[in-house]
């Protein structure tokens, strides 16, 4: 089993649509959790760490699920500029001690008009 | 907002060869790591440093690379001899602290090419 796994996609949407992002992960000692945008041949950019409380950041909705190891992101009213790949990104390393990101192979999101 | 940087932007290599990849990281923090985009595939941890040795490395991080903190701004990664495999996108982060929250920034990366 993958360590993060996620849909490669890609996902067509039109403008103004919402779409969902899902991501499962396999270490169950993993201590935070991620999501991260990279355009093409571009540096990963954090979008948003998630939380089991789940949180939410403008348009951008994150929920974790510890117990089934589930990660999920949430655009609503999509726009043009949101075209991107989506990293699920979970931090193995330890508290007090260098991260150590395990990147999901990314969701690819297309925004049409 | 502050800015880890990279050079240089693309690296042009001959197999065999050494090369050397410089990045800078934010001033202030004190974790430092390199990850490899291979291109089409995941972006995959290489190695992270703190108080100037080696934290953790990956099964990548063979006996053909090394990291150094030659002075207080610039963290290096050298690949001794480099093969076909190793062309990818190399990318620098650095974080401030070891919380497991805590935001790692990257750099825009090394596109090294091994021919």
């Amino acid at each position: 089993r993958k360590e993060v796994e996620q849909d490669p996609g890609p996902f067509n949407v039109p403008e103004g649509a919402t779409v969902a992002f899902n991501c499962t992960y396999s270490n169950s000692a993993s201590q935070s959790f991620f999501w991260y945008r990279q355009d093409c041949r571009k540096e990963p950019k954090l979008l948003m760490s998630v939380y089991s409380s789940g949180n939410e950041d403008g348009r951008f909705t994150a929920q974790l699920n510890r117990a089934s190891q589930y990660i999920s992101l949430l655009i609503r009213d999509s726009k043009l500029s949101d075209s991107a790949t989506y990293l699920c990104v979970v931090n193995i390393g330890l508290t007090g001690t260098a991260s150590k990101l395990t990147f999901g192979t990314g969701t690819r999101l297309q925004v049409t008009l | 907002e502050p800015e880890v940087t990279q050079t240089p932007s693309h690296q042009v290599t001959q197999m065999g060869q050494e090369v050397i990849l410089r990045c800078v990281p934010i001033s202030n923090h004190l974790y430092f790591y390199w990850y490899r985009q291979i291109l089409g595939q995941k972006v995959e941890f290489l190695v992270s440093f703190y108080n100037n040795e080696i934290s953790e490395k990956s099964e990548i991080f063979d006996d053909q690379f090394s990291v150094e903190r030659p002075d207080g701004s610039n963290f290096t990664l050298k690949i001794r001899s480099t093969k076909l495999e190793d062309s990818a996108m190399y990318f620098c982060a650095s974080s401030r602290d070891g919380t497991t929250n805590e935001k790692l920034f990257f750099g825009s990366g090394t596109q090294l090419s091994v021919l």
